[in-house]
């Protein structure tokens, strides 16, 4: 069936890295922008990072310009998110999911696969 | 700026139907949205594509209990026919160039 489950998470201190991976299966990736959204403790959604389907055009929220990094892996069909610098605002849980419509050059589509999440808590 | 606002908290009773609501900030009612539902502990889940006409595509799966409607600047999700388990957070969502924004959330209770 068509699902992203997402990995990597975990306890990280202030001012390091963590890479997190989101698997996808049952949907062809290549043809399907990604996005990255966070969900802090007890809190609401928010948007992180998009990428297109082919990994050439990126966008990202305004509070983790700079510091987070998305990217993809189409041979793999993987999606990637790379966090620098961690702050202890980032701690939340981190979702991927699937834009609706194919060859996704912009992130102007809903969203309708989610994955289950992975959580991060950055803290010393 | 594009925000979309929701109402905290909504209720109803088993068996009967509750509307929920999503307003697009000024200058931004023609935009479409998205509604996705999120049930306690669990990742969100994708219910429907809704325009500013009222038309609707829903996700694979989602019961014709769940319908979706439109008027002016308003987004409307409508569940009919209650169920224990339809008590969960329900997130709107809309884009516009470069960004997505999602609303705060409604948590559904049902009594």
């Amino acid at each position: 069936q068509v699902q992203v489950v997402e990995s990597g998470g975990g306890v990280v201190q202030p001012g390091r890295s963590l890479r997190l991976s989101c698997a996808a299966s049952g949907f062809t990736f290549s043809s399907y922008g990604m996005h990255w959204v966070r969900q802090a403790p007890g809190k609401g959604l928010e948007w992180v990072a998009f990428i297109s389907y082919d990994g050439s055009n990126k966008y990202y929220g305004d509070s983790v310009k700079g510091r987070l990094t998305i990217s993809r892996d189409n041979s793999k069909n993987t999606l990637y998110l790379q966090m620098n610098s961690l702050r202890g605002e980032d701690t939340a849980v981190y979702y991927c999911a699937k834009a609706l419509g194919r060859d996704s050059y912009e992130p102007d589509d809903a969203f309708d696969i989610w994955g289950q999440g992975t959580m991060v808590t950055v803290s010393s | 700026q594009l925000v979309l606002t929701q109402s905290p908290s909504a209720s109803a009773s088993l068996g009967a139907s509750v509307k929920l609501t999503c307003t697009l900030s000024s200058g931004h009612s023609s935009y479409a949205i998205a509604w996705h539902q999120q049930q306690p502990e669990k990742g969100p889940r994708y219910l429907m594509k809704l325009n500013s006409d009222g038309s609707h595509t829903k996700g694979d799966g989602i019961p014709d209990r769940f319908s979706g409607s439109s008027s002016g600047a308003e987004r409307y999700l409508t569940i009919s026919s209650l169920q224990s388990d339809d008590e969960a957070d329900y997130y709107c969502q809309t884009w516009a160039t470069g960004i997505q924004v999602f609303g705060g959330g409604t948590k559904l209770t049902v009594l």
